[in-house]
């Protein structure tokens, strides 16, 4: 069965410092993959997604994400965050039909000033 | 833009009443999605729909049920609370060929 793991919980920033989030998959076919955000008291937002092709994507708010087949991995990157980027990101993958998503734990960002 | 609604943001209820969350959303999408979101645990499906009056189970459907009779809007029903049912719950919906989803605000249900 398809997974996807985050496997940092919290990660703390500070302001103008860089990011990275890391997600790992486990799916057999080629993946659809995906970040989303919440900031807080909000829905998810799509940050960028990867369906094929280039493996360095970019996504709103200055994100990009990298995936690596051999690693099974989809890390998110910020060259740059700002406080405003504080919230909780999630990375998913398409899994089955109807096109569900199967999402990992998620990760929370602090952004200290 | 497309847009997901729901109908409560923050909802109290007592433990035994009968919960119905609403979502609506106005792009004519054909699938529409239930989760419900808990610290540490991400998003869980708990039932998804992907045309008017069908309806499949996702990973956690025990103790909800779910009502599609228009495109447009799908029903969240909690039978009979449960404190254990607490939590974040999230609507989404997407075009059948499509694979973004699109979400709802939440709304945050809290079972005393």
């Amino acid at each position: 069965a398809q997974s996807v793991t985050q496997p940092d919980i919290h990660i703390t920033v500070s302001e103008g410092a860089s990011l990275e989030l890391r997600c790992n998959y486990s799916y057999g076919a080629t993946p659809y993959l995906f970040w989303y955000v919440q900031s807080p008291g909000q829905g998810l937002q799509l940050l960028l997604k990867y369906f094929s092709g280039d493996t360095l994507v970019q996504g709103i708010k200055g994100f990009e994400a990298e995936f690596k087949r051999s690693q099974s991995s989809f890390n998110l990157r910020k060259p740059s965050v700002h406080w405003s980027d504080a919230a909780e990101y999630f990375c998913a993958v398409v899994a089955g039909a109807g096109n569900k998503l199967t999402f990992g734990g998620g990760t929370r960002v602090l952004v200290k000033p | 833009d497309v847009k997901v609604t729901q109908s409560s943001r923050y909802l109290v209820k007592r433990t035994g009443e009968k919960v119905f969350l609403e979502c609506v959303q106005d792009m004519d999408h054909e699938n529409m999605f239930w989760y419900r979101q808990d610290p540490g645990l991400g998003l869980r499906l708990i039932y998804f729909s992907y045309d008017v009056k069908m309806k499949e189970k996702g990973d956690i459907p025990e103790g909800y049920s779910v009502s599609r009779e228009k495109k447009e809007r799908f029903s969240l029903i909690l039978e009979s609370a449960s404190t254990n049912q607490t939590s974040m719950y999230l609507c989404a919906s997407i075009k059948r060929l499509d694979y973004e989803q699109y979400f709802g605000p939440g709304t945050r249900l809290t079972v005393t």
